[in-house]
């Protein structure tokens, strides 16, 4: 298995536009996670997903992010509009714990996301 | 206050020399604590995972310990290699919550 995908690998975009950020979980995995890192804050769960559904989303910053995940094998993180202080770099994780934090995350290698 | 604090925030050792890393946590009930590897532009991979009842716990070079009524943990890394510069993050999960505490991390570099 190739592990967990994502793309793009950097993303650089003005202020006010929209972003969509992409990740391809591990096969069969049924667990999937966002996470954002800056060096201020660390790491940070955003939202994560348990067979497709939503089930944690308290860690979404506002309204202006969203997370999908149409099928089991991709999710998208999406922020609209887009301000400099998103800049950070987005991880996707995925595990196969049924949606229980106690089993082992694999990361995907992330997105650096630089707002301009 | 971070539920997760880490120290040192950063060190730098010699080649061939042992280090050790500390991280305290206020997270009750307490379910379970990793120790993440994150290299500089990769994503984090996963070193060890604790629960209560475990005291400590190996991954090659890479030892864990955990004091759970101290709500304290370890990680200590032997005769170091210029591979291990990299920040180390722990993780605590809390038990039936189902939410996780992250350290900002431990960042080590490894000098010849």
């Amino acid at each position: 298995d190739a592990g967990v995908i994502q793309s793009p690998r950097h993303e650089v975009t003005e202020m006010g536009q929209e972003v969509t950020l992409r990740c391809k979980p591990i096969s069969g995995h049924n667990s999937l996670f966002w996470y954002r890192q800056t060096m201020m804050r660390g790491l940070e769960l955003l939202i994560y997903f348990n067979n497709n559904v939503p089930i944690d989303d308290s860690g979404m910053p506002e309204d202006r992010f969203s997370a999908k995940m149409p099928n089991a094998s991709f999710s998208t993180l999406k922020i609209q509009p887009s301000e400099p202080r998103d800049s950070a770099v987005y991880f996707c994780a995925s595990s196969g714990g049924g949606g229980r934090m106690n089993t082992e995350a694999f990361f995907g290698q992330g997105t650096r996301l630089t707002v301009v | 206050k971070n539920q997760v604090e880490q120290s040192p925030q950063s060190l730098i050792i010699l080649e061939g020399k042992n280090c050790t890393l500390q991280c305290n946590y206020t997270v009750s009930p307490f379910s379970n604590l990793r120790w993440y590897k994150q290299d500089t532009g990769r994503g984090p991979v996963s070193l060890t995972i604790m629960t209560f009842s475990e005291n400590t716990k190996s991954n090659g070079r890479y030892t864990a310990t955990l004091d759970a009524d101290t709500k304290q943990s370890s990680l200590h890394i032997t005769a170091s290699q210029l591979s291990d510069s990299a920040s180390y993050i722990c993780v605590v999960s809390g038990y039936g919550n189902n939410r996780l505490a992250f350290g900002k991390g431990n960042q080590v570099v490894v000098i010849p």
